[in-house]
């Protein structure tokens, strides 16, 4: 059974400093890894999606990078504003299911 | 729609009752999943639908939860007999066909059972 880890669990950086969330996995039998933003009472926004054979992928001031070999991705914001404050969230893609890690809260302080 | 659409967005029900949950994907997107989050928890997998093919229904906790799609469109998730434990937010997301094809979710129903 795939496990997902995400440390840390929280996180509080004042603005402008970049931030590192770091997701590992248990199988690297992976078809893709997806990276989610969860703000409070929210559903789920889709931030990146990086397949297997990607190293990274990039989308503005954020970058994610993908070690399958090792079980490991880490997400990459520049730059950070209050209004990257949220839960982001790692899910592995498997099979046709998504396994979720628990998700790095983040404070951006103004 | 422009994106997953689900209803109610919130819905607090008295214990014992059924309540149903609907889900509306993106256009075009045959595959269709629910999830589950308790409050301070992951995401648990609940059930996933690909066009006409039988749905993965292992997730689902008990025999009191049942969930069905219309062909490649609205799905719903029932509960039977709500018990306080199924207070939650209840997560439909869709995809394209295929597992390299991003998976969107939407913006969840909130259930409280008191």
């Amino acid at each position: 059974k795939q496990e997902v880890t995400q440390i840390p669990a929280a996180l509080s950086v004042p603005e402008g400093e970049n931030l590192v969330l770091n997701c590992s996995f248990t199988d690297s039998a992976i078809y893709n890894l997806q990276w989610f933003r969860q703000d409070p009472g929210k559903g789920l926004t889709s931030l990146l999606l990086i397949q297997s054979s990607q190293r990274e992928q990039t989308s503005g001031r954020l970058n994610a990078s993908l070690d399958k070999s090792s079980g490991r991705s880490t997400l990459y914001i520049a730059a950070s504003q209050p209004g990257d404050s949220a839960t982001y969230l790692c899910a592995v893609r498997d099979d046709y299911k998504l396994s979720f890690g628990a998700g790095t809260t983040v404070t951006v302080r103004a | 729609g422009a994106g997953v659409s689900q209803s109610p967005s919130n819905k607090v029900t008295e214990k014992g009752k059924d309540v149903e949950l609907r889900c509306d994907p993106i256009s075009g997107h045959t595959a269709l999943y629910w999830y589950r989050q308790r409050l301070g928890q992951g995401l648990e997998f609940l059930i996933y639908f690909q066009g006409n093919s039988a749905p993965d229904k292992s997730g689902l906790p008990s025999d009191r939860f049942s969930a069905e799609r219309t062909g490649e469109s609205v799905s719903t998730l029932t509960i039977q007999r709500t018990q306080q434990e199924d207070s939650a937010v209840y997560l439909c997301a869709s995809s394209l066909a295929g597992l390299g094809n991003t998976i969107y979710f939407g913006e969840g129903s909130w259930l409280t059972v008191v």
